[in-house]
């Protein structure tokens, strides 16, 4: 019954060694995002896809990437990770053109050592 | 930007009593204003909603007003239960994609 499914759950990575989180979606929702989310904190817009469109936030760290190879996954790819980027990364995806309701998966919590 | 300020940042309340959390925002363009709970471990999930062309919205124990004049909106939870223990994020937007988000209130409803 998952509509939001992100893998892994947990992720240990060694300091600049890259790395590669996954969402898929069961929604077919148009748009997705990928937050940031570090402890007690709200959580950060990294960037978001409109279909095949690219939308970086200004202050998002070149560190960051993204891929969306179709409508049902999306990556997130973190070329040297820091250990200032240990966080919760958040996967959400919502539809239509203007602001909605979005959905969240259950987030891969980083570890960076 | 749009900037969301969320208070208090963490509240107790005993189990049956009400639970209010407000927040402010300063684009006076946004007109969705989502309210978020996130359970330790999991992502937010959405508990309600409203756009800007409505004052009031309610849901069963939970309800949110908004006043754009003043620019602030408010959750409202009655008769908590301590399944309502949880952080909750208010948010806005205008007509994009992206959403801003307050920055959390922990609620702890006791029993």
């Amino acid at each position: 019954d998952a509509m939001v499914i992100q893998n892994p759950r947990y992720q240990v990575t060694q300091f600049g060694k890259p790395v590669t989180l996954s969402c898929s979606q069961t929604l077919n929702h148009n748009v997705m995002y990928w937050y940031q989310q570090k402890s007690s904190q709200a959580p950060k817009l990294l960037f978001h896809y409109y279909d095949k469109d690219f939308n970086n936030e200004a202050d998002t760290p070149d560190n960051f990437q993204s891929r969306r190879p179709n409508t049902s996954f999306c990556f997130l790819d973190i070329r040297s990770p820091g250990l200032g980027d240990a966080a919760m990364y958040l996967c959400a995806t919502s539809f239509g053109q203007g602001p909605t309701e979005a959905f969240f998966g259950q987030g891969t919590r980083l570890t960076v050592v | 930007g749009e900037n969301v300020e969320q208070h208090p940042s963490t509240l107790s309340v005993q189990e049956g009593d009400s639970a209010v959390i407000k927040c402010t925002y300063s684009d006076s363009a946004s007109n969705y204003f989502p309210w978020y709970k996130q359970e330790l471990g999991k992502g937010p999930q959405l508990i309600i909603d409203i756009r800007s062309n409505v004052g009031e919205k309610k849901d069963q124990r939970i309800a949110v007003t908004l006043n754009k004049t003043a620019k602030h909106f408010s959750l409202h939870i009655t008769e908590t239960q301590p399944e309502d223990s949880a952080v909750y994020f208010c948010a806005c937007s205008g007509g994009y994609q992206k959403v801003t988000f307050g920055t959390g209130t922990k609620l702890q409803v006791i029993p």
